[in-house]
This record gives structure tokens, C-alpha cells and sequence, in this order.
């Protein structure tokens, strides 16, 4: 069965305090690996996707890697508006998506 | 303007009512999604539609409908709503790169 499980479920940091959130994934046929940050009350907003074991992408403080059972989002030197839920989600080989529950990020002044 | 929007943007019904949400996107992609999140237990597909004569459904599909009326509309009906169908609903698009981009969701609450 197509899984994700995203830890931790909560994370809190001071801001400057850099860390990881991990996504452990099994899946028939991975196509694609996509994170997506959600604002409380809005609708998850698209950040990377990766395709293969090794590919890395970043955007501002966020890093993403992936490795063959899972994928982590690195967070250098957080600020405040990185406070968020961060969704992890899989594409297997039928074109469907699977996510994870999240991980919700405080980033503390 | 947003790429994807929803209406209405907060719903409060009773059990028994029959509910529609609409979803239209300006993106032009074909694919259109209707997922519920719901605390806990992540985003759940519910319908999907890949062109206007394609309806498949998802993980949790009983107890509602879909209508694909154009490329750029995807509504979702709840025939007779009942209390655990409280949640989140969320539209999402996807063009050829299979990227999904999310409308703003709608909040339902079934009394």
C-alpha cells in the first residue's frame, strides 16, 4: 500500500534555529515527490518536486532532498514567516497523489 | 486575480441538505481534483477529472457527485449531507507537468 509519514507532526524553533522535516515514503512506482506549504485556513501552495534519488532543489531558506525511502525539507536560519504546516505528498503509477498528515513548523522571534 | 477559486468560501448546512460546491480555475490545465482534509488524517481525493468526458473516482468517493461542466469547472455535490462530512474541501488543477496548484477551500460544517 502507497504510504507517507511525515515527522515530526510539530516542530517548534527559534528563529535562526536551522532543522529538518523528514517524509518517509513507500510507493508503487514513484513519480514524483512534491512538498506544499498551507497557511492555516488556506489552500496548500506548491513549493518543489522531486523525481529521482539525489535531485535537491531550493527556494530562499528551503532546501529539499530525496533519497529512495524518503525525502527531507531543510530549513536554514527560519524566520517567523516560515511558520507553517509543511505537506509532503508522492505521485505513484496510476497519477494519484498521496500525502502525508504534515509537519506544522513555529518559528519563534 | 486567483488561479483557482471556490465557492462559497464557508458553508454551515444541515443534515439531509443537498450541497454544491463549484470550483473554476484560469490556469487552462484539463485536470481538475476535489480533495477533504480533515485533521489528522492529511488530504483525501474524492473525485478527479483529467478532460470534460473524464470522471474517475478517488480514495473516498461515497456520498458524493461530480459534475465537469467545462475545462475550467469542477463542481462537487454532496446529495444528502450528513455531520462526518464536516471538513476542508479543497480544488486543485494540474497541467502536463502534473504539478497540482490548490484553490483557497471551502469550510463545510453539516449541523
Amino acid at each position: 500500500e502507497d504510504q507517507v509519514t511525515q515527522s515530526p507532526e510539530a516542530l517548534r524553533l527559534q528563529e535562526g534555529e536551522s532543522s529538518s522535516l523528514n517524509c518517509s515514503y513507500t510507493v508503487s512506482g514513484l513519480r514524483g515527490l512534491f512538498w506544499y506549504r498551507q497557511d492555516p485556513g488556506k489552500g496548500p501552495e506548491f513549493l518543489f518536486t522531486l523525481y529521482s534519488a539525489g535531485e535537491e532543489k531550493e527556494k530562499e531558506r528551503l532546501k529539499a532532498t530525496l533519497t529512495k525511502k524518503e525525502s527531507f525539507l531543510h530549513i536554514t536560519a527560519p524566520k517567523p514567516e516560515d511558520s507553517a504546516t509543511y505537506l509532503c505528498a508522492v505521485r505513484n503509477n496510476t497519477g494519484k497523489l498521496i500525502f502525508g498528515q504534515g509537519t506544522t513548523l513555529q518559528v519563534k522571534p | 486575480d486567483a488561479d483557482v477559486t471556490q465557492t462559497p468560501r464557508n458553508r454551515i448546512t444541515k443534515t439531509g441538505k443537498r450541497i454544491m460546491l463549484e470550483c473554476s480555475q484560469t490556469k487552462g490545465h484539463d485536470r481538475m481534483y476535489w480533495y477533504r482534509q480533515d485533521p489528522g488524517l492529511g488530504l483525501r481525493l474524492i473525485y478527479y477529472s483529467f478532460d470534460v468526458k473524464d470522471i474517475n473516482k478517488g480514495e473516498i468517493s461515497d456520498g458524493y457527485s461530480v459534475s465537469r461542466q467545462a475545462q475550467a469547472k469542477f463542481s462537487l455535490s454532496l446529495e444528502s449531507a450528513i455531520p462526518n462530512q464536516t471538513a476542508l474541501y479543497f480544488c486543485a488543477t494540474a497541467g502536463t507537468l502534473d504539478t497540482q496548484y490548490f484553490g483557497p477551500g471551502t469550510r463545510l460544517t453539516v449541523l
